[in-house]
């Protein structure tokens, strides 16, 4: 089955500057990937997503990108500011015939943003 | 439209003891999950469900059961709890493969 690893742990950064998280996945089937932000004592949320016919994709200052052929698949946050530090999840699925998915998500990173 | 709900938010249970979480969603979703969140595990696949009247094993699906009721609701038994089951759980729901899913807002479990 699929199996997702996500580095780093921790991220620490300087207000304004960019955070990068990156992602690996093992099933070359998966075709949907997207990433999830926590904070504290919340639920997850979609913050964007990303399917395998597009190698890039932005959304005002949150970019990800994806490389189908070494299987990753990272997500840039450019000026980072103190709100988004959090927990951010990636995940990865193959969309089955039945249109279910079995969403897998990585460990996770703990983002900090210094003011 | 609430999205989707959990009951209970919080549980305490001793080993040994039964309890089912309870999950509903109104978006008129088909498919449904159950994750369980530990420290540094991010979230893992328990069970879910493609559509009403099917489910399928997650990763972690030891110890659990699971019953799509209707379309709306998706529950989650833990027959007889152990300590290793102490966890954050999460319900989620999705339209269909590859879109969005959302999420309860979490039941934390633990078994004494």
């Amino acid at each position: 089955g699929e199996n997702v690893e996500q580095h780093p742990s921790t991220l620490s950064v300087q207000e304004g500057d960019s955070a990068v998280i990156k992602c690996t996945y093992s099933d070359s089937a998966s075709n949907y990937f997207p990433w999830y932000k926590q904070e504290l004592g919340k639920r997850p949320q979609l913050i964007i997503d990303i399917r395998s016919n597009v190698g890039e994709k932005k959304d005002q200052r949150i970019a990800v990108t994806l490389n189908k052929t070494a299987k990753h698949f990272s997500l840039h946050i450019t000026e980072t500011q103190p709100e988004d530090s959090a927990v951010y999840f990636c995940a990865a699925s193959p969309i089955r015939m039945d249109s279910s998915y079995k969403l897998i998500f990585g460990s996770g990173t703990r983002l900090l943003v210094r003011p | 439209n609430a999205g989707v709900t959990q009951t209970p938010k919080f549980q305490v249970l001793k080993t040994g003891q039964s309890m089912t979480l309870q999950c509903a969603q109104d978006m008129n979703h088909n498919s449904m999950y159950w994750y369980r969140q530990d420290p540094g595990m991010g979230l893992r696949l328990i069970y879910y469900s493609a559509s009403e009247g099917t489910t399928d094993k997650g990763e972690v699906p030891n110890g659990y059961n699971v019953s799509r009721l209707n379309k709306r609701e998706f529950s989650l038994r833990l027959e007889s709890a152990a300590p290793s089951q102490t966890s954050v759980y999460f319900c989620a729901s999705s339209y269909t493969g590859g879109t969005e899913a959302f999420f309860g807002q979490g039941t934390r479990l633990t078994v004494v």
